[in-house]
This record gives C-alpha cells, structure tokens and sequence, in this order.
C-alpha cells in the first residue's frame, strides 16, 4: 500500500544527543514536509522540500536540519542546539496541485522524549 | 503571514446530536484552500474535509459539511449525527492557492486545534 511511514514511533534521547528520525514515502510526491505538534500548540513547520537536494526552513528550523538525496526519504535531525526537543513529530508530503486541490498526506508521528 | 485561529478549545457533543466547530483565519490573499483535519487518540491526521475559496459553495462530507464565510474570514465545521468515532482533536488549516516557492511545495498553516469529546 501507499502511504508515509515514519520511525521510530517512540524515540527517547539523552541530553546533548544528536538524534534523527526517519521519514519514508511510495507515493511519488515531489514535496515534503517536518511538522512539530506540541500541547495546545497546533503543527507548526520546521522544514520542507521541493525536490531532491533543496530544502527550506520553516516557521522553527532552529536546531533541526534535514536532508533529501531521495524523492522517497526526508530524514530530520534534532541537533543538540534544540533546547525543547521533547515533542511529537509528524512528516508529510504531497503531490503537485494537476487541476485540483491536493491536501497533504500525513505519517503516524514519532513522539520524542529527551530524558 | 496568514494566521488561523480557533477559539473553543474543547468542545462535547451528545451522540447523534449536531456539533460545529469554529476556525478564523487572516489573509491578504484572495485564492486559498482550507481544510480540516482529524486526529483520533491514534494521532494520524486524517483529511475531513476541503474548501477552495473561490468556490462559493459550502463543501459537504457525508454527515460532514462547513460553513464558509469568505468576507468575514470564518469556515467553521458542522458534525451531524455525531458518533462516539468522531471524537478527536480537529484542526483547521490555511494553504495558499500557488506554491510559496512557485516549485509545487505547498505549507500548511494550522490552528491550534479543538478537542471534541463524544458522549454516549
């Protein structure tokens, strides 16, 4: 079947710890995106891609980076920089709009704790 | 940059009874699309319904429908004949018409969401 899939689910990680999570997509979508959803907060946009070897920041970039040498895969990394860290983490894609609208098609989340 | 906001934190609803939920957002831009999105205890969004702005015809979903109101900048979500599988977090959000880059990426932007409990 088609879909996004994320991992890990769960994530837990110490202080100071680089950490990436993985984000995987068979849907063909050129873009794609990295969604931080915190209590109260909504989704707000840490990063996103167009196509292969090109990125930009969203709306809280700082302390995250990502990468995207494949159309399927968009991997974030939560650098040591990022003082909150502690929250859930969605990937998304979705296709070039063809005549109408198109929504984004989300991954089920990794929950990331820093203990 | 384009704000959304909904203001009811939570929200109940008896089974089988109506329930609407409020979003407000604010745009300079004439051509946008809007949608809600479900996220059940298992947190996977799931897209409930859509609304291009420039159609002036309320969308519908099944028991699902919005009231748009383009001049005050409301779209608000109307659940009739609400079941105990309704309940979830529901969020409203904003996209431009056109890509923001003009390469096909196209963000979204999200209000804080709006707990909605079912009960039996």
């Amino acid at each position: 079947d088609g879909g996004i899939t994320q991992s890990p689910k769960y994530l837990f990680r110490k202080e100071g710890q680089n950490v990436t999570l993985s984000c995987e997509q068979n849907l063909n979508h050129d873009a794609m995106y990295w969604y931080r959803q915190d209590p109260g907060q909504g989704l707000r946009l840490i990063y996103y891609s167009q196509i292969v070897n090109d990125f930009q920041k969203g709306d809280i970039a700082e302390g995250y980076s990502v990468s995207r040498e494949k159309k399927e895969s968009f991997p974030l990394t939560v650098t040591s920089a990022q003082k909150n860290p502690t929250a859930f983490y969605l990937c998304a894609s979705s296709p070039r709009d063809r005549g109408r609208v198109t929504e984004a098609f989300f991954g089920q989340g990794t929950r990331l704790t820093v203990v | 940059a384009q704000t959304v906001t909904q203001s009811q934190p939570e929200m109940s609803v008896q089974e089988a009874e109506t329930v609407t939920l409020s979003c407000t957002y604010d745009t300079s831009e004439s051509d946008y699309y809007l949608f809600w999105y479900k996220q059940p205890p298992s947190r996977q969004m799931i897209l409930v319904i859509r609304q291009e702005a420039y159609k002036q015809q309320n969308a519908t979903e099944n028991r699902f429908s919005v009231n748009f109101q383009k001049a005050a900048k409301s779209f608000s979500l109307k659940i009739s004949d609400s079941q105990l599988g309704d309940a979830a977090m529901y969020f409203c959000a904003y996209r431009r018409a056109r890509s923001d880059s003009g390469a096909g990426s196209y963000q979204l932007t999200f209000g804080k969401g709006t707990k909605l409990s079912v009960i039996p």
